[in-house]
């Protein structure tokens, strides 16, 4: 199965700042199929981007994603106090679907 | 909007059977997919399968053979079992809508495995 690692483990940033988090895989995805979801405390993890680069129907334009085949990268272009939380990549092109385990961006 | 709300036991103990529902408002489970994820405490997400109708389920295969998934149309909930857990099985679980993306979650149950 594919294993995704994210990077770096926390983000600690002020607000309006700009937040690049990364997403690699353990091999190359042949297909764009690399979500973003957001994660707060004691909430479902809600879609962010799908296809890699799509951004979800309602997600401020402030978040956006790049990348393909095995590095992928969510950024979020400046900061909100309301962006704290982890955020997980998702793999869902190959066999089993795959998370990477996560990146905590707090919010100074 | 698509609502999902699951429901089961908080606690079992090591080899009985998990049984999980998700019920689900605002969409005919008809006419989609619906899925089960997995969260263990302090670790990764875990897609465990999902199912539709006229479709088998599909499970995770890295994961064995003790997962059930199975759909109640006339009550429009989705139902998880799990056979035989033990402490590893200890988690929240989320139901969600969709195939492999899961676009609309559920709150989430945490289930405790402990003797």
């Amino acid at each position: 199965e594919v294993v995704l690692t994210q990077s770096p483990g926390t983000l600690s940033l002020s607000p309006g700042e700009r937040a690049t988090l990364s997403c690699r895989a353990s091999q190359s995805l042949g297909n764009p199929y690399l979500a973003w979801f957001q994660q707060k405390p004691g909430q479902a993890p809600t879609v962010l981007i799908s296809v890699a680069s799509r951004r979800v129907a309602g997600i401020p334009d402030r978040f956006s994603g790049s990348g393909s085949g095995t590095d992928f990268t969510l950024t979020i272009s400046r900061l909100e106090p309301e962006d704290s939380a982890v955020y997980y990549c998702q793999q869902y092109g190959g066999s089993p679907p795959t998370f990477g385990q996560g990146t905590k961006v707090d919010i100074k | 909007q698509v609502q999902l709300q699951e429901s089961g036991p908080g606690l079992l103990k090591p080899s009985e059977t998990l049984s999980l529902t998700c019920t689900v408002s605002g969409a005919s489970i008809r006419s989609d997919y619906w899925s089960w994820v997995r969260q263990p405490p302090g670790r990764r997400l875990e897609w465990l399968g999902f199912i539709s109708t006229g479709e088998s389920p599909y499970y995770n295969p890295s994961l064995g053979g003790r997962f059930t998934m199975s759909l109640d149309t006339s009550k429009n909930q989705f139902s998880l079992r799990l056979t035989s857990v033990t402490a590893a099985d200890t988690a929240k679980y989320y139901c969600a809508k969709g195939r492999t993306l899961p676009d609309s979650w559920g709150h989430g149950t945490l289930v405790t495995v402990s003797s």
